[in-house]
C-alpha cells in the first residue's frame, strides 16, 4: 500500500513553455500532498503543501505564479511550471500522506525536467 | 525553526560490515523521525521511522535509535549488502509544523566489495 506515482518521469521542453507534472496516490486518498525540488547531490527542498480543495501553501522564496499547484481530488495533485527557463531544470518529487493521524509521507518516483 | 544535521556526508563500508548514520535536530517539539533511502534517479523510499515515545526500533537489518534528551537519532544497517548503496536521508517532523518534514543533507553510502 501507500503507492504514489508521478507522470511524466522525464520531460524536455523549450524555454518559455509550460509543463504539467501529475502526482497520484494509487491506493489511498491523500488530503495533503507535498511538492519538492531536488538539485543534483542535494537534499529535498520543500516547495509547497497542497491541500485538497484549497489553495496550496508555498514556502518562502517559491513563486506561486511560477509554480501552479492544483489539488483537485483526493488522489491527484498537479504542478505546472509556467514559462519554464533553464534554471527551472531540476528533479521534482511529490509526496502524500496516507494517514492523516500520522506524519508519514510516501514519495513518488520523481520527474526530471530539462528546459532547453 | 527546525534544523536537522546529518553526518557523515559520505560513508564507505566493506560488504558485511555495519554502517551508522547520525542525525541531530534542534526543535524539541519534533516527535517523528523517518529515514529515507534514495537510489539514483528515483524518489526517496521510506525504510524505517520512529516516534518520540520509543527509543529504538528494528526491522531486519535496519535499526533506528532515538535519544530525545540529546536530540539525536541514528540509523544502523548491519550485514551490509551491495544493494544498500544509496543516499540516505534522515528527517524530523512535528505536530506544530503542519506535517512538514525537515530533511538532513543526506549520506552517500558506498558498500565496497
Amino acid at each position: 500500500g501507500a503507492v504514489v506515482s508521478q507522470h511524466p518521469s522525464r520531460v524536455i521542453c523549450k524555454s518559455g513553455t509550460s509543463v504539467k507534472i501529475e502526482c497520484r496516490s494509487l491506493d489511498f486518498q491523500a488530503t495533503t500532498m507535498f511538492w519538492y525540488r531536488q538539485f543534483p547531490k542535494k537534499s529535498l527542498m520543500l516547495m509547497a503543501t497542497s491541500n485538497e480543495g484549497s489553495k496550496a501553501t508555498y514556502e518562502q522564496g517559491v513563486e506561486k505564479d511560477k509554480f501552479l499547484i492544483n489539488h483537485a481530488s483526493l488522489t491527484l495533485s498537479t504542478l505546472t511550471v509556467t514559462s519554464a527557463h533553464p534554471e527551472d531544470s531540476s528533479f521534482y518529487i511529490c509526496s502524500a500522506i496516507s494517514d492523516p493521524s500520522t506524519d508519514t509521507q510516501y514519495f513518488g518516483p520523481g520527474t526530471r525536467l530539462t528546459v532547453l | 525553526g527546525e534544523n536537522v544535521e546529518q553526518h557523515p556526508s559520505t560513508l564507505s563500508v566493506q560488504e558485511g560490515d555495519s554502517a551508522v548514520i547520525k542525525c541531530t535536530y534542534s526543535d524539541s517539539a519534533s516527535n517523528y523521525f523517518p529515514w529515507y533511502k534514495q537510489e539514483l534517479g528515483k524518489g526517496p523510499q521510506l525504510i524505517i521511522d520512529i516516534r518520540s515515545n520509543v527509543g529504538e526500533k528494528k526491522d531486519q537489518r535496519i535499526a533506528v535509535t532515538l535519544n530525545k534528551t540529546a536530540k539525536h537519532f541514528s540509523l544502523h544497517i548491519t550485514e551490509t549488502q551491495p544493494e544498500d548503496s544509496a543516499v540516505y536521508f534522515c528527517a524530523a517532523s512535528g505536530w506544530n509544523r503542519d506535517d512538514k518534514i525537515i530533511f538532513g543533507k543526506g549520506t552517500r553510502l558506498h558498500i565496497l566489495p
